[in-house]
């Protein structure tokens, strides 16, 4: 079954400090990666997504996410946190097996960055 | 939240009534999504559209049920059936080529 997991429920940082958010995937066939952020009861807006190409994809609002094939992941990382920055983070996979453009979620990891 | 829009923005009804959650969106969006939010649980996928008047099951169907008669309006209802309906459900469209959905506001429900 095709999956995507997000091991922390939450990520403390001091603001300043690099920031990861850790993703992990299990798919069949290429896997199509995405990141999505959530503030206080608002939708998800997008940030960035990896389809192919370079393995370090870049976004918006400073992120990027580092795809690596062997581990299976694809971490969101930022390298220097703002306060601004504390919000809900979702990774999400498209699911290949389906043949439409449906997509899986994770559990998300809520950021916190402390002044 | 872009040309996405969802109302009401909270709802309450009583157990056993049905209720309807409007999402309409002006970005000319083929593919429409209805996803439901929980705590500690992500996004799980209630029901989806790709082109007007076809709808297909998410994982989570049971208990709502659909239309898409237009393609601005992907409108949900939340039936008697569904045992356990308090929830955040958030709607998100995009152009059928593409993967990045935008998504609406979401309606908090919350059954007495």
């Amino acid at each position: 079954a095709q999956s995507v997991a997000q091991p922390e429920d939450q990520v403390n940082v001091a603001e300043g400090n690099p920031l990861t958010v850790k993703c992990t995937y299990s798919v069949s066939g290429n896997p199509y990666l995405f990141w999505y952020v959530q503030y206080p009861n608002r939708g998800l807006q997008f940030l960035l997504k990896y389809i192919t190409g370079d393995n370090l994809v870049k976004g918006s609002y400073g992120f990027e996410a580092e795809f690596n094939k062997s581990q299976t992941s694809f971490h969101l990382k930022k390298p220097s946190a703002l306060v601004s920055d504390s919000a809900l983070y979702f990774c999400a996979v498209r699911d290949t097996t389906s043949g439409t453009y449906k997509y899986i979620f994770g559990t998300g990891t809520r950021l916190k960055v402390l002044a | 939240d872009g040309g996405i829009t969802q109302s009401p923005k909270y709802l309450f009804r009583k157990e056993g009534q049905n209720v309807t959650l409007s999402c309409e969106q002006n970005l000319n969006h083929d593919a429409m999504y209805w996803y439901r939010q929980d705590p500690g649980q992500g996004l799980r996928l209630i029901y989806y559209s790709q082109i007007v008047n076809d709808f297909q099951k998410g994982d989570i169907a049971e208990g709502y049920s659909v239309s898409r008669e237009k393609k601005e309006s992907f409108p949900l209802t939340v039936t008697s059936a569904q045992k356990n309906p308090t929830a955040f459900y958030l709607c998100a469209s995009k152009i059928s080529s593409t993967d990045t959905q935008y998504f609406g506001p979401g309606t908090r429900l919350t059954v007495l």
